[in-house]
């Protein structure tokens, strides 16, 4: 399997305008994670998916972010209006729980500046 | 609420020396926990897990980690550390009950000494 997928890996946008980044994750995998990763804050959990449907999303910081999983292949994270502080680096995870398996696998992540 | 605790954002130990990187956790029912590396531009790996089997785990490129309940600890070490371990660490703990999300602490940044 070539893993997570994350596009694009570098994004660099103008304040105000609309951000989309990408996630294909693992065959098979039913848990999808969006991470924000800063210097100030680590590794915060933005939302999760299970099945495609959004979990928990109490880690959005704003109604400027929003998330979709409209298929098992596929999920988005757009940011509109983009601001200067949302520069940080963007994972997608995703996992397949049981048999003690629940360890999320990494996309190589999104570097996105606003400037 | 699970969390998790990372003691010392860096650590810095020569070619050789004993790493020890630690961790305390919280949570409520049984855990899993998890040592994730991540190297410089990159997403993170798994190094090892703990999933309520051996309280000792050995993971990848020689670490292994200590799961110890009284303490709620999973302090990570390795005997000899390599120029290659130079990373930054960080421990993440889930809930045994529910697939339910994964918790990273801030993070250990590591340094290895010529």
């Amino acid at each position: 399997d070539a893993g997570v997928i994350q596009s694009p890996r570098h994004e660099v946008t103008e304040m105000g305008q609309e951000v989309t980044l990408r996630c294909k994750p693992i065959s098979g995998h039913d848990y999808l994670f969006w991470y924000r990763q800063t210097m100030m804050r680590g590794l915060e959990l933005l939302i999760y998916f299970n099945n495609n449907v959004p979990i928990d999303d109490s880690g959005m910081p704003e109604d400027r972010f929003s998330a979709k999983m409209p298929n098992a292949s596929f999920s988005t994270l757009k940011i509109q209006p983009s601001e200067p502080r949302d520069s940080a680096v963007y994972f997608c995870a995703s996992s397949r729980p049981g048999q003690g398996r629940t360890e999320a696998f990494f996309g190589q992540g999104t570097r996105l500046t606003v400037v | 609420a699970q969390s998790v605790t990372q003691l010392g954002s860096h650590v810095s130990v020569s070619e050789g020396a004993l790493v020890l990187l630690r961790c305390n956790y919280s949570s409520s029912v049984p855990p899993y926990l998890f040592w994730y590396v991540q190297y410089p531009n990159q997403g993170l790996q798994l190094l090892l897990k703990y999933t309520s089997a051996a309280t000792l785990v050995k993971g990848i490129n020689g670490f292994e980690a200590e799961f110890k309940k009284s303490e709620t600890s999973f302090h990570l070490t390795k005997p000899s550390a390599h120029m290659s371990d130079a990373a930054e660490y960080f421990c993440a703990v889930t809930e045994y009950s529910s697939a339910s999300k994964i918790i990273f602490g801030s993070g250990t940044r590591l340094s290895i000494r010529p």
